[in-house]
């Protein structure tokens, strides 16, 4: 089974506050995962990964930590802006019989964060 | 710019009428692939092309069809379409595994 869950289909945060985007998987042998952000009209844009032999990255107010033992990863916005206001997905490369990742990405259902001024 | 390119951004057909979105990237990648958007779902992989010439099914390739002969296009093609293939489509590439990938604008496609 090869599932990336995001069970919050929205989120609402006041400008400067901390957004956190939480996001669940079923398979012990993704090799990494990823956030996407999308903006109405355009398509998704890569915004940050993680591997799965680290716990934490971070890129400037942007960082996802990894739970391996919850499968559970979450991507953390400090400070929001209202610029952050979109839908972000959490993917995931599928892998192959023999355990190998693949290039295609599994995601899940996407989390509306809105982000109050 | 880099970017991959998607036409047309919005169509409208009928049911049956053949039709081909196209998609172009100008970044050399070896990966190519396309998604459909439905609410509720997420992002779901129609076809994936690891290089010219070799293609392969996704997660809902049924009523789809792909072709890679360059590396730089992979037109999705939909020889007769179906009102539950109205969705929103993005293609995207990527240099290799372990890159994000780069998606276009999307096709919002209506079958009526």
């Amino acid at each position: 089974d090869q599932q990336v869950k995001q069970n919050s289909p929205s989120l609402s945060v006041q400008e400067g506050r901390i957004s956190i985007l939480n996001c669940d998987y079923t398979n012990s042998m993704f090799d990494y995962f990823l956030w996407y952000k999308k903006y109405p009209a355009e398509g998704p844009t890569f915004l940050i990964s993680i591997s799965s032999i680290k716990d934490k990255n971070e890129d400037g107010r942007f960082t996802v930590f990894l739970n391996k033992s919850a499968k559970h990863l979450s991507l953390h916005i400090v400070p929001s802006q209202p610029g952050d206001s979109a839908v972000y997905f959490c993917a995931a490369p599928s892998i192959m019989n023999y355990g190998g990742a693949t290039n295609k990405l599994i995601f899940g259902t996407g989390t509306l964060l809105a982000v109050q001024p | 710019e880099a970017q991959v390119t998607q036409n047309p951004r919005y169509l409208i057909t009928v049911t049956g009428k053949k039709l081909t979105v196209t998609c172009s990237q100008n970044m050399n990648h070896e990966y190519m692939s396309w998604y459909r958007q439905d609410p509720g779902l997420g992002l779901r992989q129609i076809y994936y092309s690891m290089n010219v010439e070799v293609t392969d099914k996704g997660d809902v390739p049924e009523g789809y069809k792909v072709s890679r002969k360059e590396k730089r296009n992979f037109p999705l093609i939909l020889e007769s379409p179906s009102p539950n293939q109205t969705s929103l489509y993005f293609c995207a590439s990527s240099f290799g595994q372990g890159d994000g990938y780069t998606f276009g604008s999307g096709t919002r496609l209506t079958v009526v």
